[in-house]
């Protein structure tokens, strides 16, 4: 049971932007930086956002991220149909021992 | 550039202990990285198990963290993850993954299949 809660699914057209939503608590995503990962059907996760909104080299700036106090976004521009997959955020959560908690995931949909 | 490859039996007994292995190439174990385990069960999401650093400082999931126990071995460079009691809860996809502070998980390996079952 994640502590972190996005919207199970996403769906846009090709060319459109989609937003995925984080939302943790002050222990977690308003204490620390929100990570995005993006996983591939049948492929290892990928690192896309790292400290709210940077972008590793290689990630395409069609992907950014954002945050204000206990919530994280990740939008998805200029949707295109190798983006359909599954989506994570992640962060670190204080309480009790420290430890990286994934969100429960956002299963975006290219229709 | 960091390549990961995870390694172990794909099939546990339950009650049994997972070992799973995960081979660093391409760089060094003893760098400001740390190593990580996560785990995704058949239809769920990603669960992080613990990480380790090559000083053998370990952070781990409190949800696991009687029954996880993470190694580095530095003369192998190679890092190890060990879940005890297992049951077929624990069947899942295991990757191995490195850590950079404030960074997230930046490589990943390949990810390997353990099914708990008699």
């Amino acid at each position: 049971q994640s502590v972190l809660t996005q919207p199970p699914s996403a769906s846009g057209t090709p060319g459109q932007r989609v937003t995925i939503s984080c939302s943790g608590s002050s222990s977690n995503v308003g204490s620390g930086y929100v990570y995005w990962y993006q996983h591939l059907p049948g492929t290892a996760p990928k690192l896309l956002i790292y400290r709210n909104n940077l972008r590793p080299s290689g990630v395409p700036d069609r992907f950014s991220g954002s945050k204000s106090g206990t919530s994280a976004s990740l939008a998805i521009s200029g949707l295109r149909s190798e983006d359909e997959g599954d989506y994570y955020c992640a962060a670190w959560e204080d309480s009790l021992s420290a430890h990286y908690v994934f969100g429960t995931g956002t299963k975006v949909t290219v229709v | 550039q960091v390549q990961l490859q995870e390694s172990g039996p794909g099939l546990v007994k339950p009650s049994g202990t997972l070992s799973l292995t995960c081979a660093v190439s391409g760089g060094s174990i003893i760098s400001n990285n740390w190593w990580s385990w996560v785990r995704q069960p058949p239809g769920k999401g990603l669960e992080w198990i613990g990480e380790i650093y090559h000083t053998r400082s370990a952070n781990y999931n409190p949800s696991l963290k009687s029954r996880v126990t993470i190694l580095v071995d530095k003369s192998k460079n190679q890092f190890s993850l060990i879940l005890t009691s297992v049951t077929a809860a624990d069947t899942a996809i295991y990757y191995c993954g490195t850590a950079e502070t404030e960074v997230g998980l930046t490589v990943w390996g390949q990810g390997t299949t353990v099914t708990v079952s008699s």
